[in-house]
């Protein structure tokens, strides 16, 4: 099992340019969820997806999209970069988002907007 | 809404020196907790994680935390560190009850000298 995937692993943008994070999971886990992590701020949440075909705003949605494909897949859009965005970005699955269950991470894609 | 506190941001220790790194959060009813860890360039991992029961759980590679209720505390320990500890560690928290999202602390990086 690779676990959880994502690609990029860098990305560097100018402002205003758009892309797209991707992340999979082999795990066949129901909940998914995209961060990022900034020095001394921890991690926010940015979206998540409860299970397949459900997306909810986190803590700091604003400037994001995403898409949960299949319930391998959730990606991660930024349609016009801003300096503010960037930061390491993580997504994570669990098996469903109850309490219960611990999360577990991608390697992380590093995004410095210019 | 929940929130997570971990009041050492940088700690520096020297190998087998005793560790303590302190998180404290806010929330009014049944919570479960975690502690993550992120090595080096790594991804983040689970390190333990209490739900109920005993209040001492005891962790991956020597770690154990401690469950105190009376004070929204939830410590991590480790008796003699090693070089190969250095890393960041999160403290994490969601709600018992039904679906809630994690909060996650701003972590603590942890420094450990040969």
């Amino acid at each position: 099992n690779a676990g959880v995937t994502q690609t990029p692993k860098f990305q560097v943008l100018k402002t205003g340019q758009s892309m797209t994070l991707q992340c999979a999971q082999d795990m066949n886990h129901n909940s998914m969820y995209w961060y990022r992590q900034d020095p001394g701020m921890g991690l926010r949440l940015i979206y998540y997806s409860a299970s397949e075909g459900t997306t909810d705003k986190g803590e700091v949605p604003n400037g994001y999209n995403v898409s949960r494909l299949n319930k391998r897949e959730f990606s991660l859009r930024l349609e016009s970069a801003a300096p503010s965005q960037t930061s390491v970005y993580f997504c994570a699955s669990s098996e469903t988002g109850g309490s219960y269950n611990e999360q577990f991470f991608g390697p992380g894609t590093r995004l410095t907007v210019l | 809404a929940q929130s997570v506190s971990q009041h050492n941001h940088h700690v520096i220790l020297s190998e087998a020196a005793s560790l303590e790194l302190g998180c404290n959060y806010s929330y009014g009813g049944t919570v479960n907790l975690f502690w993550y860890v992120q090595y080096p360039g790594q991804h983040l991992q689970l390190l333990l994680k209490y739900f109920s029961g005993d209040p001492l759980v005891k962790g991956i590679k020597g770690f154990e935390a401690e469950f105190i209720k009376s004070k929204f505390s939830f410590n991590l320990r480790k008796p003699s560190v090693q070089w190969s500890d250095t890393a960041e560690y999160f403290c994490a928290v969601i709600s018992a009850r039904g679906y809630q999202k994690v909060t996650f602390g701003t972590g603590t990086k942890l420094q450990v000298i040969p």
